[in-house]
């Protein structure tokens, strides 16, 4: 594909439900970032890999947040224990070089 | 923790009217994007500044960086309807690390 693709786009689950988000990065593209962005704000940095590693996973607000990039390419971000507090709008984006950032559309969880 | 503040946070405006947003922090970036974000997508790049002083324009739109890399301004020209979205700037603190903070946001409406 073209872009950064994120499923699904929609997501509703229930409080302590477990719940896994997945980004298709730009091929070639070995930068990978998560982002969570509520509602009237600006993306808010989870983490970021480069390659398969967690260059910096400063964001990660708990240990209910973990995310993987096994091969450097798809990643997941997977949320244990859901709180209503967690819904907000996740978005991934990638980069070849560091500047220029791609974002997907992101996925909307919902914690009900 | 380093911030961006973003002014205004909302601006409803006449079309072809002009229009200055802006971006600050204490803190010194290494390098600063503007992007814009409609509803239900991801952020889009607009352009990326790294010398303190720079300027760029792209059609009507001009970026300023200022000369102590602590804030930045959005210029737009004779605002059109499809200006109307979210901008938002981003800002690397530490260089190499491409972990960009994002602002807050300028919610823009132009009106026909």
């Amino acid at each position: 594909g073209a872009g950064v693709s994120q499923t699904p786009s929609n997501k509703v689950t229930e409080k302590g439900k477990y719940v896994e988000l997945r980004c298709d990065p730009i091929s070639g593209h070995t930068a990978l970032y998560w982002y969570r962005q509520s509602l009237g704000q600006g993306p808010e940095f989870l983490i970021y890999f480069q390659g398969t590693g967690a260059a910096d996973d400063s964001g990660l607000p708990n240990d209910r947040f973990f995310a993987v990039r096994p091969e450097g390419s798809v990643s997941t971000l997977k949320i244990q224990r859901t709180e209503r507090g967690d819904s907000a709008v996740y978005l991934c984006a990638s980069s070849k070089e560091g500047y220029e950032q791609y974002f997907g559309p992101g996925t909307r969880l919902t914690v009900t | 923790t380093q911030l961006l503040e973003q002014s205004p946070q909302f601006l409803s405006i006449q079309e072809g009217e002009n229009l200055t947003v802006y971006c600050n922090s204490s803190s010194v970036f290494s390098s600063l994007q503007w992007y814009r974000q409609e509803p239900g997508e991801g952020p889009v790049l607009l352009v990326t500044v790294v010398t303190g002083g720079e300027v760029k324009k792209l059609k009507r739109l001009t970026f300023q960086f200022g000369d102590a890399r602590k804030d930045s301004s959005l210029h737009i020209t004779a605002a059109q309807p499809g200006d109307t979205g979210l901008y938002l700037c981003a800002g690397d603190f530490t260089s190499g690390t491409y972990k960009y903070i994002f602002g807050t946001g300028t919610r823009l409406k132009v009106l026909a």
